[in-house]
């Protein structure tokens, strides 16, 4: 079985553009949680979503968003970017059906570079 | 909210030795709580994982054990080979209504290497 993918795997932008980012989920899989890494702050949680739903969302401004589709393929976007939004972004999937639905799978990562 | 702390942030050992990592937490709601290990340019990966109704959990090498009254779980890493060094990071799942399990909050990281 296919493991969680990304794209782009590394991108560079200008401040104040903005950028969406792609995560496909382990195929079955219904939950996608995003995350954000940096040497600073280390792995922060951003939002999940479940059945094209935002169910959770961490504490993160306005200028994150994302969205999931009917096929649980998921996308982020931050618009207005600054450059404390360079980091390593992770996706990563969850069965959520009974007993094994805590365990997330996550993906290779976007690299994003704000200059 | 949650907050994880996780000890130490480096940790060297040589091979065949044992290598232990700890962790806090702070909400006694939270009921998962998984380890993960991240090597240099790749994802995290999913190593261990335990729940709070379980005291202690063992996959070959590598054991979680979970003192829910204390509110700190362990990684332990027998037998330790050079393939071992990464960045191992613990996690904590709090419950949120509706079910989600989405939340992961993570402690800062230990980097383990490890000594041929």
């Amino acid at each position: 079985k296919a493991g969680v993918t990304q794209t782009p795997r590394y991108l560079i932008k200008t401040r104040g553009q903005q950028v969406t980012l792609s995560c496909s989920p382990i195929s079955g899989h219904r939950s996608v949680s995003w995350y954000q890494q940096t040497p600073g702050q280390g792995l922060q949680f951003l939002f999940e979503y479940f059945s094209e739903t935002q169910r959770n969302k961490g504490n993160f401004p306005g200028r994150f968003s994302g969205r999931q589709f009917s096929n649980s393929r998921s996308e982020m976007n931050v618009s207005t970017l600054e450059l404390g939004d360079s980091a390593l972004y992770l996706c990563a999937s969850s069965l959520d059906a009974g007993i094994s639905s805590y365990e997330q799978y996550f993906g290779p990562g976007t690299r994003l570079t704000v200059t | 909210g949650e907050n994880v702390e996780q000890h130490p942030s480096t940790l060297s050992v040589q091979e065949g030795d044992s290598a232990v990592i700890k962790c806090t937490y702070s909400d006694s709601a939270s009921n998962y709580f998984p380890w993960y290990k991240q090597e240099l340019g790749k994802g995290p990966q999913l190593i261990i994982d335990i729940r709070s109704n379980v005291g202690e959990k063992k996959d070959q090498r590598i054991a979680v054990t979970l003192n829910k009254t204390a509110k700190h779980f362990s990684l332990h890493i027998t037998e330790t080979q050079p393939e071992d060094s990464a960045v191992y990071f613990c996690a904590a799942s709090p419950p949120y209504y509706g079910g989600s399990q989405g939340n992961l909050i993570f402690g800062k990281g230990t980097k383990l290497s490890v000594k041929p």
